[in-house]
């Protein structure tokens, strides 16, 4: 069964926006990671938030969770064109379990 | 850095082959993962390794075997080929503890494609 679930499916944004993603789970954890992935390649670690941290930041990266929701949103701001990408949220506990990801593209 | 390399990048196999995903990490993990990746079904865990010698089955694994004879090696066997395992595979491997026991370095991946 899915255990994350990102939302949008897909997002488009100009160069310059913020680009904000979502994503929902449904059991305990023991933290939430966020990677991406450029089309066709494997998938890049980019930020681990643990299930006792509110929030974390990592260069343009803003990671927030909310266990109490079971929630996490990933901000990218100041987006770049090579910010386009797919971005998966995964959950952790004992092993990962990923969610089908959102297409974000950011137009130059 | 990580780095997790797999032995191609693309692959064309006939139904009923045999055929072999390799994998190879240099950072002396011990945890290796096997994914595959198909449009609307996101990521899915055929089989894990934890050890040398040791391997579990993952969400998916039936029609997959693997094999980890070395620790950084972790082959990903398909038995006989069938056209539903064209996809995406992709090799990841972690820590087993420490501050980044959970983090996985994936490879670049292999698409297969069976025809």
């Amino acid at each position: 069964s899915q255990q994350g679930e990102e939302d949008p499916q897909a997002l488009s944004i100009q160069e310059g926006e913020n680009a904000t993603m979502n994503c929902s789970y449904k059991t305990s954890i023991n933290n939430l990671q966020w990677y991406r992935q450029n089309s066709g390649r494997g998938l890049v670690h980019l930020i681990l938030i643990r299930s006792n941290e509110r929030e974390k930041h990592s260069g343009r990266l803003r990671v927030t969770l909310d266990t109490s929701k079971k929630s996490s949103s990933l901000l990218i701001t100041a987006s770049r064109a090579a910010d386009t990408a797919s971005y998966f949220c995964a959950t952790s506990l004992g092993k990962l379990i990923f969610g089908q990801g959102t297409e974000l593209s950011v137009k130059p | 850095d990580v780095k997790v390399t797999q032995s191609s990048r693309y692959l064309v196999k006939r139904t009923g082959e045999k055929v072999f995903l390799e994998c190879v990490q240099d950072m002396d993990h011990e945890n290796m993962f096997w994914y595959r990746q198909d449009p609307g079904l996101g990521l899915r865990l055929i089989y894990f390794s934890y050890d040398v010698k040791m391997k579990e089955k993952g969400d998916i694994p039936e029609g997959y075997s693997v094999s980890r004879e070395k620790k950084e090696r972790f082959s990903l066997i398909l038995e006989s080929a069938s056209t539903n395992q064209t996809s995406m595979y992709l090799c990841a491997s972690s820590m087993a503890s420490g501050e980044r026991a959970d983090t996985q370095y994936f490879g670049p991946g292999t698409r297969l494609t069976v025809l």
